[in-house]
C-alpha cells in the first residue's frame, strides 16, 4: 500500500524510441507532479496538475506530454527518446503542510531511465 | 541559475556527534523551507519545515535554523545515528505555489 507508487522502476532503451512512465497516490492529494533528478543531481520540476489540470510546465521539451486521466493518476510518455533523457525520474503528489504553510511533497521511489 | 545550492557534496560524521548540513539561496522572497532525506532506490521523504518569518523550528532530533540576512539555512541532527546516513535535500518554495526548487543534495554519513 505504497502511498506514491511508479513503474516502471528502472527501463533501458534505444535512442528514438517512446517510452511511458506511470505514477500513482492513493493519499488523496489533489495535486500531482514529475521532477527530474539530472546528472549533477539536482531535481528539478517538470510538470505540475491539479486535479487533472496542467499548472505548471517548466519549458520541457514537447517530446515529454504528461497525462492525468484522474487525479490520482499523472503519466509521463516521453517521444523520440534522447540520450540526454536519461535521468530518474520522480513522481510525487502534495498538500499544505500545517504549521508553516509549506507544500510538503510525497515522492514515488523513482524511475531510472537509461537511453542508449 | 541555480536559486538553492548546497555545496557540500558529502559529510562524514561520528555516531553520537551533531552533524550539520548546509544550504544558501538566493531569492529572499521565499516564503518556506524545508529538509528531505532520502535513502537510495527510494524516493525524498520530508523530515522538516521552517516558514519564513521563523529563525528555529524543532522536532525532535532535527532542528533546522533560518538566517535569513545570510540568505542561509542549516538542519542540525542530534545525536546523529547510522540510520541518518543518507542524502539530505533542501528546497524552497512560495505561499500559494506548487513548485519547489531543490538543492543538489549532500550525502552524509554516520560511523560508528
Amino acid at each position: 500500500d505504497t502511498a506514491v507508487s511508479q513503474t516502471p522502476k528502472y527501463l533501458v532503451t534505444q535512442m528514438g524510441n517512446d517510452k511511458s512512465i506511470k505514477c500513482e497516490q492513493n493519499l488523496g492529494h489533489d495535486t500531482m507532479y514529475w521532477y527530474k533528478q539530472d546528472s549533477k543531481k539536482f531535481l528539478k520540476i517538470m510538470f505540475s496538475y491539479n486535479n487533472k489540470e496542467l499548472i505548471i510546465n517548466e519549458t520541457v521539451p514537447n517530446r515529454f506530454s504528461p497525462k492525468s486521466p484522474d487525479k490520482a493518476h499523472l503519466n509521463l510518455h516521453i517521444n523520440s527518446l534522447e540520450l540526454g533523457d536519461s535521468a530518474v525520474y520522480f513522481c510525487a503528489s502534495s498538500q499544505r503542510h500545517t504549521s508553516s504553510g509549506a507544500n510538503v511533497l510525497t515522492f514515488g521511489a523513482g524511475s531510472r531511465l537509461t537511453v542508449l | 541559475d541555480q536559486q538553492v545550492k548546497q555545496n557540500s557534496p558529502s559529510l562524514s560524521v561520528q555516531e553520537g556527534r551533531i552533524s550539520i548540513l548546509n544550504c544558501d539561496y538566493t531569492n529572499s522572497m521565499f516564503d518556506y523551507f524545508l529538509w528531505y532525506k532520502k535513502y537510495p532506490a527510494e524516493g525524498p521523504t520530508f523530515l522538516i519545515s521552517i516558514s519564513s518569518i521563523k529563525d528555529k523550528n524543532e522536532d525532535g532530533r532535527f532542528t533546522v535554523f533560518l538566517n535569513k540576512s545570510a540568505k542561509h539555512l542549516s538542519l542540525h541532527i542530534v545525536p546523529s545515528q547510522p540510520g541518518d546516513s543518507a542524502v539530505y535535500f533542501c528546497a524552497a518554495g512560495f505561499q500559494g505555489a506548487q513548485k519547489l526548487v531543490f538543492g543538489q543534495g549532500t550525502r552524509l554519513t554516520i560511523n560508528p
